[in-house]
């Protein structure tokens, strides 16, 4: 069974500082994805990456597969920013189904 | 819009008193999945679903039943619920597996309250 385990688990931090979410697994994966939940409480999917490093705005994700460790970047933070980010992984069994896991989730901040 | 409905967003009802939560996507997804969220423990997979008339258990599937005639449905059904099925669920689709890792598209969720 893998292990997820994000770090931190809260963090507030100011409006336009460099933040840093990361996220760790115990057991080869098929991908990694990296989510957002707002208060509201709906999921967005934010990346999904299986190697190296994907950037989208001010976001950005790398993942290290021998070392089994992600990290979600927030560059110039902004309080609509402030959400719940869920890292989980895919895992492909032999019968062909693919089974996510997730982490609990890190709660961001971000203080005007 | 691509999207995932789920219905209804809120339930209060009584223990005992069967319900379905209905899931629906607008994508072509062979993949669909139920999810539910508690505090502290994150997200876990109740049931999933391959494909029409293909589902099997998750994580957590007791006290849970579901089904998949058509492609685009997958209702969770709650045949007796009890007070810890009080819950935030979600249900989720993909494209795959079919051999590749798709990203997945979530519903709004659905918070029942068990009484």
């Amino acid at each position: 069974k893998n292990e997820v385990e994000q770090s931190p688990q809260n963090l507030t931090a100011q409006e336009g500082e460099f933040i840093t979410i990361n996220c760790s697994y115990s057991v080869g994966i098929s991908a990694l994805h990296w989510l957002q939940q707002h208060p509201g409480g709906g999921i967005v999917s934010l990346f999904m990456l299986s190697s190296g490093k994907k950037k989208h705005g001010r976001l950005i994700a790398t993942i290290n597969i021998q070392e089994k460790h992600s990290s979600l970047h927030i560059t110039a933070s902004h309080p609509r920013d402030s959400a719940v980010y869920i890292c989980a992984v895919s895992e492909r069994s032999n019968f062909g189904n693919e089974k996510l896991t997730f982490g609990t989730g890190t709660r961001l901040t971000i203080i005007p | 819009e691509a999207q995932v409905t789920q219905n209804p967003r809120y339930l209060i009802t009584v223990t005992g008193k069967k319900l379905t939560v209905t899931c629906s996507q607008n994508m072509n997804h062979e993949y669909m999945s139920w999810y539910r969220q508690d505090p502290g423990l994150g997200l876990r997979q109740i049931y999933y679903s391959m494909n029409v008339e293909v589902t099997d258990k998750g994580d957590v599937p007791e006290g849970y039943k579901v089904s998949r005639k058509e492609k685009r449905n997958f209702p969770l059904i709650l045949e007796s619920p009890s007070p810890n099925q009080t819950s935030l669920y979600f249900c989720a689709s993909s494209l795959g597996p079919g051999g590749l890792t798709y990203g997945y598209t979530f519903g709004s969720g659905t918070r029942l309250t068990v009484v």
